[in-house]
């Protein structure tokens, strides 16, 4: 079975600071995709990346960085100098290659973030 | 825009009368899941349509909750009986292709209230 932890239920920072959100999965398929997702108040899911599980290379785009780390099945999602557009609940999901029913999102449970001016 | 489109946005009714809940996908996504967002919770997932193969329904909690597919369009998702434990925010998505590569685009919800 698939699990992802996000253990961080809230977090809180001053604008301009940079925050890390972590997320640790287990999986027993050696192939596999992470993703993140946004939700903001507005309650819509927005991607924001995915990951296969042969590629650890480091991703940045703007202010959003990610770290995969297989050694440690981590996925973590830095956003430096966070901005309060930036406040939403985000969502680490794990997928996994099936052949037959699909590739259903298995979600943490999502991380509170408020980003105060 | 050609986003994913669900309907009605919100919805209460009573104990013990039956819900229907649509999900409009994206033109020509083959791949479509359901899944369910308890208060301030992840997203569980309840049931995936991939072209005309046989539903995958393992994740529906009880006989109460089906759903149906006509072809690679609309879906419905029906709630008989409804319980205070299936309050929750029910979300639609789609995806080109039903392989875990793809990425899945979320509608913004149904909002359902039991009272």
């Amino acid at each position: 079975a698939q699990k992802v932890t996000q253990a961080q239920t809230e977090i809180s920072v001053v604008e301009k600071e940079d925050v890390t959100l972590d997320c640790v999965y287990e999986t027993r398929d050696t192939t596999y995709y992470l993703f993140w997702y946004k939700q903001p108040p507005s309650g819509e899911l927005v991607f924001l990346i995915r990951r296969n599980s042969f590629d650890e290379q480091n991703e940045i785009s703007g202010r959003y960085s990610w770290n995969f780390q297989k050694s440690t099945s981590s996925f973590n999602f830095t956003i430096t100098a966070s901005q309060v557009v930036d406040s939403a609940v985000y969502f680490c999901a794990l997928s996994e290659e099936k052949e037959t029913s699909g590739s259903r999102l298995t979600f943490g449970e999502g991380t509170q973030l408020t980003v105060n001016p | 825009g050609a986003g994913v489109s669900q309907s009605p946005s919100n919805k209460v009714t009573e104990k013990g009368k039956d819900v229907e809940l649509r999900c409009d996908p994206i033109s020509g996504h083959t791949a479509l899941y359901w899944y369910r967002q308890r208060l301030g919770q992840g997203l569980e997932f309840l049931i995936y349509f991939q072209g005309n193969s046989a539903p995958d329904k393992s994740g529906l909690p009880s006989d109460r909750f089906s759903a149906e597919r006509t072809g690679e369009s609309v879906s419905t998702l029906t709630i008989q009986r409804t319980q205070q434990e299936d309050s929750a925010v029910y979300l639609c998505a789609s995806s080109l292709y039903g392989q875990g590569y793809n990425e899945q685009f979320f509608g913004p919800g149904t909002r359902l209230t039991v009272l």
